[in-house]
């Protein structure tokens, strides 16, 4: 079974530019999530979608957004980047409540 | 608002010692995971423990949680190189009757050094 995909691996912008990355979960697994990771603030969750609906949101700026397909796939969004939304983007797919979730490769950011 | 924190940080051991990396958490919860990260790349999953008492086993290592202490260990046993990573617990509140669908909440995170 293949596991989660993210493109692209590494990204590099410039202040006030939009980015838009991909995550495709492991077949058969319907909520996704996303997550930030920094140096500095760890690991922090930024939202979860669920049949194409989001569920949960993190504590993160208006800037952030995402979606789900109809096939699971899930993108997010960051519009106006500054410097401090350099880091490592991860997304996890799982398929039911109780189960682990399963981390793809994640996305690395530069904002320069 | 949940808190996780981890402790040691950071840990140097030496090849063939024992040690345990400790996990807490503030709110009730009977869902705890761990993961593995190398440098450079994403999060393996060790273990899924869901109830109070669950221990789980692979290889070197052995977790436990105790959901009324409210915490969890990562007990290594004779550690080989191969260990050397960073590790994560995370604790998912929906369990605990919430919606906080899809969020795990992380510890800092323990980076090991498994040397000679």
């Amino acid at each position: 079974k293949a596991g989660v995909t993210q493109t692209p691996r590494y990204l590099i912008k410039t202040r006030g530019q939009q980015v838009t990355l991909s995550c495709s979960p492991i077949s058969g697994h319907r909520s996704v999530s996303w997550y930030q990771q920094t140096p500095g603030q760890g690991l922090q969750f930024l939202f979860e979608y669920f049949s194409e609906t989001q569920r949960n949101k993190g504590n993160f700026p208006g800037r952030f957004s995402g979606r789900q397909f109809s096939n699971s796939r899930s993108e997010m969004n960051v519009s106006t980047l500054e410097l401090g939304d350099s880091a490592l983007y991860l997304c996890a797919s799982s398929s039911w409540a109780l189960e682990t979730q399963y981390f793809g490769p994640g996305t690395r950011l530069l904002v320069l | 608002e949940l808190k996780v924190e981890q402790n040691p940080l950071f840990l140097s051991m030496q090849e063939g010692k024992n040690y345990t990396i400790y996990c807490n958490y503030s709110t009730t919860s009977d869902r705890l995971y761990w993961y593995r990260q190398d440098p450079g790349k994403s999060l393996e999953s060790l273990f899924v423990l869901l109830s109070n008492g669950a221990v789980k086993q692979e290889g070197r290592l052995m977790a436990s949680l105790d959901t009324k202490a409210r915490l969890s260990t990562l007990h290594i046993t004779a550690a080989v190189h191969d260990l050397s990573a960073t590790y994560f617990c995370a604790v998912d509140m929906n369990g605990a009757g919430g919606t906080s669908y899809g969020k795990l909440t992380f510890g800092q995170g323990t980076i090991l050094t498994v040397h000679p």
